[in-house]
């Protein structure tokens, strides 16, 4: 059971517009940023988001997040294929004092 | 530009220790957290624990009493140690860069605990 959760699967047709929730509690999401990763199949995850709502560089504009209280949404607009991934979000719980992930959500590019 | 080389033993026994080694190459090895992030097969991840270049570390409760995060800065090179292991330890291993985000990582090395 993780700390943080989203929903196991997202589904999207090419061109649509999806979002990826992710809720925790006070310990965490709401008294830290939070962050989200792109892992696709056989690969390291990769930094997609930081501090929120910040792009490294190299991301597509079309992934966007934002954050209120507790809770986050990562959103992934004018899908394409190769989006396809499990994405995470993760923060710092200061309840544990370390970092904690959510579950993951599969998208699927149908 | 960073990258992160990470070796150790890929089959153990159960009751065995994991020794895994993560090298950092072409960066600054200071002023960062560096961490150790596992994944089960077909499952999520999981963070470990994570150490400064002072030695300073932070574990995951349900982990602490069996790991160990160590760092060599003469090398570049931060370690995990996992006592104990059973088959629940099972998954791909990665090192990572840290901070206020995991924004490099290493390849990841699959670790199989089996008799």
């Amino acid at each position: 059971q993780s700390v943080l959760t989203q929903p196991p699967s997202a589904s999207g047709t090419p061109g649509q517009r999806v979002t990826i929730s992710c809720s925790g509690s006070s310990s965490n999401i709401g008294s830290n940023t939070v962050n989200w990763y792109q892992q696709l199949p056989g690969t390291a995850p990769k930094l997609l988001i930081y501090s929120d709502n910040q792009r490294p560089s190299g991301v597509p504009d079309r992934f966007s997040a934002s954050k209120s209280g507790t809770s986050a949404s990562l959103a992934i607009s004018g899908l394409q294929s190769e989006d396809e991934a499990d994405y995470y979000c993760a923060t710092w719980d200061d309840s544990l004092n370390g970092w904690v992930f959510g579950g993951g959500t599969k998208l699927t590019v149908l | 530009q960073v990258q992160l080389q990470q070796w150790g033993a890929g089959l153990l026994k159960p009751s065995e220790t994991l020794s895994l080694t993560c090298a950092v190459y072409g960066g600054s090895f200071s002023n960062y957290y560096w961490s150790w992030i596992r994944q089960p097969p077909g499952k999520g991840l999981e963070w470990i624990g994570e150490i400064n270049d002072s030695g300073s570390t932070n574990y995951n409760p349900s982990l602490k009493s069996r790991v160990t995060i160590s760092v060599d800065t003469s090398k570049n090179q931060l370690s995990l140690k996992v006592k104990f292991v059973t088959a629940a330890d099972t998954a791909v291993y990665f090192c990572a860069r840290g901070g206020a985000a995991f924004d490099i990582w290493g390849q990841g090395t699959m670790v199989t605990v089996s008799s």
